[in-house]
């Protein structure tokens, strides 16, 4: 059975902190992963990774795919209050547009 | 981005009624879309995928005749929750993948039932 574990499942981080979060995945045909940001609606996307072991950026987070580990890192720098959200990664099989969501981490940034 | 509206945002509704989700494509084209599931803190649950023209096709151990699916035009899904109940009550998503980029699915808003 495909399936998605991200770890940790909370973390509390003060501003300015760095902060790693984690992927794993068991895909079947596995295709790509996506990150999502999700504060209080529906997600939002921050990258989706294909090839391992090229970094994606966009300002403060940036993440890579390891396809040998099955794994993906999301980092974010010098977290901003404005950072805290529930981050969701996601697999996406080839051959179809389901996606396997994992069970997200919930990070809060304190002042 | 695309962009994919829900309505209503939020409903509060009594138990034993039904309730009809709307999601729609404004500015692309879906034959496919998604409705997802979310409960508190946890992480959002496949529910079904909604075919344009065809019978949705529903996820392992979710009821087709409680959580009804049409997909009745390339731009509007509907989700109806039928005889809601209190445990029904949750964050109903949708999402849809457009024809430029089929790997990236665009969510709605979202939809948050509460049933008293």
């Amino acid at each position: 059975e495909d399936k998605v574990v991200q770890s940790p499942l909370s973390l509390v981080v003060h501003e300015g902190d760095t902060v790693t979060l984690n992927c794993s995945y068991e895909v079947t045909n596995f295709r790509s992963l996506l990150w999502y940001k999700q504060e209080k609606k529906a997600p939002t996307f921050l990258f989706m990774l294909t090839s391992s072991g090229i970094e994606k950026k966009s300002g403060r987070l940036s993440s890579i795919l390891d396809k040998k580990e099955l794994s993906s890192i999301l980092n974010i720098t010098a977290t901003q209050t404005g950072d805290s959200a529930i981050y969701l990664c996601a697999g996406a099989p080839s051959g179809t547009y389901k996606y396997i969501f994992g069970t997200g981490t919930r990070l809060k940034v304190l002042a | 981005g695309a962009v994919v509206s829900q309505h209503p945002s939020w409903v509060i509704c009594k138990s034993g009624t039904s309730v009809k989700i709307e999601c729609r494509s404004l500015d692309f084209q879906a034959t496919t879309m998604f409705w997802y599931r979310q409960f508190p803190k946890q992480s959002l649950m496949l529910m079904a995928t909604s075919n344009e023209g065809s019978k949705a096709t529903y996820e392992q151990g979710v009821e087709k005749d409680k959580f009804l699916i049409n997909h009745a035009s390339l731009t509007l899904s509907t989700l109806t929750v039928t005889s809601a109940h209190p445990e029904d009550s949750s964050f109903y998503i949708c999402s849809a993948p457009t024809s430029v980029s089929y790997n990236e699915q665009f969510f709605g808003p979202g939809t948050r039932l509460t049933v008293l």
